[in-house]
């Protein structure tokens, strides 16, 4: 059970927008800055969003990130076949002492 | 362009130690704030931290592995280690070396990845 709850899947047709939750609490992602990773199958995780909303050189802004409170949300509009991926948000839990990652949602072009 | 590597057995014993090595080109390992760390992944578990090391100066390790966890750097060769003692069935998994921006708390170059199995 991860101390970041993310949907298991969710999915769109192509050109639509796809919403992943990521829920914490006041130890996390109430206290720090929330990330996101693209992943998929076999590959590396891959820095998408850093600092709930920064995008690092070369993401498209059809991908972005915000953070209200203790949960961040990922957006993607204009979905392509090639987003289809997991997808994982993280930051730092101050209870535990640990970086955290969400369980991760699976990302499926209809 | 920043690139990291990871080497070291595929295989392990149970209650041996698992150690792999992480091979960072492109960049100094010495870079001011810059924090290498471990993360595995297992179908069942997901993503997990393992621990970050900065220089040979900070060390922060998941704390449900601190008691077998070990995490060095040799500056000169530009690499970085994890030593995972007594491992078992459950260590088994994909592991990742990444970098690790700690204060800003976001990984944003990772290794390939190497996957590593625990038996006799």
């Amino acid at each position: 059970q991860s101390v970041l709850t993310q949907p298991p899947s969710v999915s769109a047709a192509s050109g639509q927008k796809v919403t992943i939750s990521c829920a914490g609490s006041n130890s996390n992602i109430g206290f720090n800055s929330v990330s996101w990773y693209q992943q998929f199958p076999g590959t590396a995780p891959k820095l998408l969003i850093y600092e709930n909303s920064l995008r690092p050189s070369g993401i498209p802004d059809r991908f972005s990130g915000s953070k209200s409170g203790t949960s961040a949300t990922l957006d993607i509009t204009g979905l392509q076949n090639g987003d289809e991926a997991d997808y994982y948000c993280e930051t730092r839990d101050e209870s535990l002492s640990s970086v955290v990652f969400g369980g991760g949602t699976k990302v499926t072009v209809l | 362009q920043l690139q990291l590597q990871e080497s070291g057995p595929g295989l392990v014993k149970p209650s041996e130690t698992l150690s792999l090595t992480c091979t960072v080109s492109g960049g100094s390992i010495k870079r001011t704030s810059h924090y290498w760390g471990w993360v595995r992944q297992t179908p069942g578990k997901g993503l997990e931290w393992l621990g970050s090391i900065y220089l040979s100066d900070y060390t922060y390790y998941n704390p449900s592995l601190r008691s077998r966890i070990t995490m060095s750097v040799d500056t000169s060769k530009n690499q970085f280690f994890l030593n995972l003692s007594t491992v078992a069935a459950a260590d088994a998994a994909v592991y990742y070396c990444a970098k690790h921006m700690w204060l800003r708390n976001y990984f944003d170059y990772w290794g390939p990845g190497i996957p590593v199995a625990i038996s006799s």
